[in-house]
């Protein structure tokens, strides 16, 4: 099982350049999420999707799009990159069930943005 | 807005020493989680607290949910170099529905 897998690994952008997130997962999971990671922060929810067809804002959604593709993928866009978002982008998992939402985490996505 | 606050931000300690982290909400929360992350790593689940008072163990690691459901700690006892990392604890505030708030983490340095 490869559980939660995150495409590119590291990305490089420039200010103003567009790019696309990808997450999928094959543990058959409702829910997924998006989270970035800053020294000192923490983990942030950027968008978070409960079950197919339906997503939500996290706390920190300004500057990002999010698309459940189907139940298995979950991707984030940044349509115009500024250098506030250089960040570890993590995608995340979990079982519908509320007593059950433990997180399964991708590896994560390196982004610089110059 | 719901925030779980967590303390220490970084702590060193010599092999052999324990180690605690502490995790506090302003709000009662339903359940808290609690992950570990190696360095250059991502997250990874540890153990969930639901009851109230609730104690749980997983060799040297000894996880605590408070009274009031509003705090919870993890303790380990005798660090090994293998504790390096950071720990985050995970809040799920009552109708938070599939949300998990994550404290800021404590990072561990273990001292040979």
């Amino acid at each position: 099982n490869a559980g939660v897998t995150q495409t590119p690994k590291f990305q490089v952008l420039k200010t103003g350049q567009s790019m696309t997130l990808q997450c999928a997962q094959d543990m058959n999971h409702n829910s997924m999420y998006w989270y970035r990671q800053d020294p000192g922060m923490g983990l942030r929810l950027i968008y978070y999707s409960a079950s197919e067809g339906t997503t939500d804002k996290g706390e920190v959604p300004n500057g990002y799009n999010v698309s459940r593709l189907n139940k298995r993928e979950f991707s984030l866009r940044l349509e115009s990159a500024a250098p506030s978002q250089t960040s570890v982008y993590f995608c995340a998992s979990s079982e519908l069930s509320g007593a059950k939402n433990i997180q399964y985490f991708g590896a994560g996505t390196r982004l610089s943005v110059l | 807005g719901q925030q779980v606050m967590q303390i220490p931000q970084y702590q060193h300690v010599q092999e052999g020493e324990d180690f605690t982290t502490y995790c506090n909400s302003s709000t009662t929360l339903s359940n808290i989680q609690w992950y570990k992350q190696r360095p250059g790593g991502h997250p990874v689940f540890l153990i969930q607290l639901v009851k109230s008072g609730e104690v749980k163990k997983q060799k040297r690691l000894t996880f605590q949910f408070g009274e009031a459901k509003k705090n919870s700690s993890l303790h380990i006892t005798a660090t090994q170099t293998t504790d390096v990392g950071t720990y985050f604890c995970a809040g799920r505030f009552s109708g938070g529905y599939q949300k998990v708030t994550f404290g800021t983490g404590t990072k561990l340095q273990v001292i040979p």
